[in-house]
Order: C-alpha cells, then sequence, then structure tokens
C-alpha cells in the first residue's frame, strides 16, 4: 500500500516565483495535513483538511499562502510570491484514525 | 499560546541503556499525546500513541503521560544504534477534537555502540 506521495522532492526557485506543492494522501484517509518544518520553529501545523473541507488555515503565514484540495486523492499548496524566509521542509501527512498522521517524504523548498 | 517543550539534547546513551525522553505542555486541555521518531533528512514516523495517564508498553518503548503534572516521556529499553534520531513530543488540544497536533521541536537521541 502506498503512502502519503509528496511532489516534488525538492525545489529551488527564486524570489518572486510561484511554487506548487502537490500531495496525494492514503487512500481512504479523510484527514489531510500540510506542515512546515524549519530548523528555527520545528513542525508547524499550516493547514488541515478533513472529505476535502479546510477545517483550520490559522498557521498559513499570510495571504502569500493558500492551500487547495480539489478531491480526495489530491492537494496543493502555493507560495506566490515566494520568499526567501519560505524556505524549509514542507510535509503533508494524512489519517483516518484520529492523530494517527503518515507523513509524506516532504518537499524541500530552498528560494534564493 | 499553546506549546510542547522538548529538550533539544543531544541525549547520548550507550548501547542497551534505557534512554528516557521527557516533554512537557502548557494546555491543561490536550488529551492526546504522540511520539514521533524522525531520522535524518527523513519524515516523522508516529512510534507511539497515550490517551491517558499511566504507562503504556509497546516492544522496547514505554510512554508515560501525567496530566496532573503535564508531563509526557517515552523510554527506550536496550537502546540500540539504530534508534538515533530526533524524537518529536505532541499533543492534541480538546476543542479542536484531537486533530490539530502541537509539536515540540524535538530531542536528538545518540546511542553509541
Amino acid at each position: 500500500d502506498a503512502g502519503v506521495i509528496q511532489s516534488p522532492r525538492h525545489e529551488v526557485t527564486e524570489m518572486g516565483q510561484e511554487v506548487t506543492l502537490r500531495c496525494k494522501p492514503i487512500s481512504g484517509h479523510d484527514y489531510l495535513f500540510w506542515y512546515r518544518q524549519t530548523m528555527m520553529r520545528g513542525l508547524e501545523l499550516l493547514i488541515y483538511f478533513n472529505n476535502n473541507v479546510p477545517i483550520d488555515d490559522s498557521g498559513m503565514p499570510e495571504d502569500r499562502f493558500s492551500a487547495k484540495m480539489p478531491n480526495a486523492s489530491f492537494s496543493t499548496l502555493k507560495i506566490q510570491p515566494s520568499e526567501p524566509r519560505d524556505s524549509a521542509v514542507y510535509f503533508c501527512a494524512s489519517s483516518l484514525i484520529v492523530n494517527e498522521q503518515f507523513f509524506g517524504p516532504g518537499t524541500r523548498l530552498t528560494v534564493l | 499560546q499553546k506549546e510542547v517543550e522538548q529538550n533539544s539534547g543531544p541525549l547520548s546513551v550507550p548501547e542497551g541503556a534505557i534512554a528516557s525522553l521527557n516533554c512537557t505542555y502548557s494546555d491543561r486541555g490536550s488529551q492526546s499525546f504522540f511520539w514521533y521518531r524522525q531520522y535524518s533528512g527523513k519524515s516523522p514516523e508516529l512510534i507511539m500513541s497515550i490517551y491517558s495517564n499511566g504507562d503504556k508498553e509497546d516492544g522496547r518503548f514505554t510512554a508515560q503521560l501525567n496530566k496532573a503534572s503535564q508531563y509526557v516521556s517515552l523510554l527506550i529499553r536496550d537502546s540500540q544504534p539504530s534508534d538515533s534520531a530526533t524524537y518529536l513530543c505532541a499533543g492534541g488540544p480538546w476543542d479542536t477534537g484531537f486533530q490539530k497536533l502541537v509539536f515540540g521541536t524535538g530531542t536528538r537521541l545518540l546511542v553509541s555502540p
């Protein structure tokens, strides 16, 4: 059974460019989470969805960040425009049983 | 601000010893707690969950929860070099039905052969 799939695994872009990160949750899981991890701030929850509906986006740092989940098997996190301080590892996770979250491999984003 | 605090370490233990990892949390409404293991360059992996006061054992791992003291710990018996990783403690607040986890910054564990 495939785990959470994220793409791309690495992204290097220049300041001001649009970045789109993609996630495919584990089939049958009805919760999807986007996290950001940095050395300074650790693992931070950005937004989570239940049955494709955004439930809590209070962790989204600012309007430059947006997330969508058009169907049960796909979600995107978009940053427009990107800034160097957005450099981090972005994880997607999904869960079925309350709070037993399974993480994807992450996308390492570098904004120059 | 709901917080989960961990000592960043590194915690160094010799192979075969017991490693004790600790975590405190500020939100008394937290009802569920989790320990994730994260190897360098990899994603977090759930290894233990605990929901009620007391101990919960799973193989070499024992999670302990004391809600009165707002304290969670993870004991790893017979530590192996393969246990060397960062261990993240996470708590689930009551008001979001446990789904919104707050993570600590992690404790780095080094097990020497």
